[in-house]
């Protein structure tokens, strides 16, 4: 069974705070991706990738930005965090177009 | 642009009822259309898929069929369970470049009251 963890639950952060969510996923899967989720939105692609070192805008990446370093690992930045990034962010990956497989998510609570 | 549109939540339904959720998409090109299920307090996962018109998906008792002419790819189940409550997004994807990336809908919440 693929495997996609986040490294946290929870998080809680202050205003101005330099944030990393990290994805991890163990079938050498070549797509990743992070999503955010808010009530009434439904889900909003921030940035994906599609290798190592790859890495494309989705349609909310103002105020993000993002690393892959490693095939397995694709880490999301938030580099001087703010409430309006308060939210439920999840990672995904897939093989080629295939299925999303995604992460438990990580709540975040920016004050 | 593309885009999905579900039918406004939440839902509310007694267990054995008939289920229906309403999704209809915009997509320059021929998506493959997705439902996934989200149950509290985990990721989402996927429900069911269809690739091409007419394409009928189904898993766990869902249903949805691939509906070009109308842009539609309906949920349907015929009898819901108590453990049916979850939200439900549709989704879908398109080739060339798209890497497979998914556009959602807002979300569906499913409440099944025994």
């Amino acid at each position: 069974d693929v495997k996609v963890t986040q490294s946290s639950r929870y998080l809680v952060k202050r205003t101005g705070e330099k944030v990393f969510l990290e994805c991890v996923q163990d079938m050498d899967h070549e797509n990743m991706f992070w999503y955010r989720q808010d009530p009434g939105l439904g889900l909003r692609l921030i940035y994906f990738s599609y290798d190592v070192k790859m890495k494309e805008k989705g349609d909310i990446p103002e105020g993000y930005s993002v690393s892959r370093e490693k095939k397995e690992r694709f880490s999301l930045i938030l580099e001087s965090a703010s409430t309006n990034q308060t939210s439920m962010y999840l990672c995904a990956s897939s093989f080629g177009r295939g299925t999303h497989h995604f992460g438990p998510g990580t709540r975040l609570t920016v004050t | 642009g593309n885009s999905v549109t579900q039918m406004e939540g939440p839902v509310t339904l007694s267990e054995e009822a008939f289920l229906t959720i309403n999704c209809t998409y915009t997509a320059t090109g021929y998506p493959s259309l997705f439902w996934y299920v989200q149950y509290p307090g985990e990721g989402l996962q996927l429900l069911l898929k269809a690739t091409k018109a007419d394409d009928k998906g189904s898993n766990k008792g869902f249903e949805a069929t691939y509906r070009k002419e109308t842009t539609s790819f309906h949920l349907e189940k015929g009898s819901v369970q108590v453990s049916d409550s979850a939200v439900y997004f549709c989704a879908l994807t398109l080739g060339g470049t798209s890497y497979g990336k998914l556009t959602f809908g807002q979300g569906t919440i499913l409440t099944v009251h025994p």
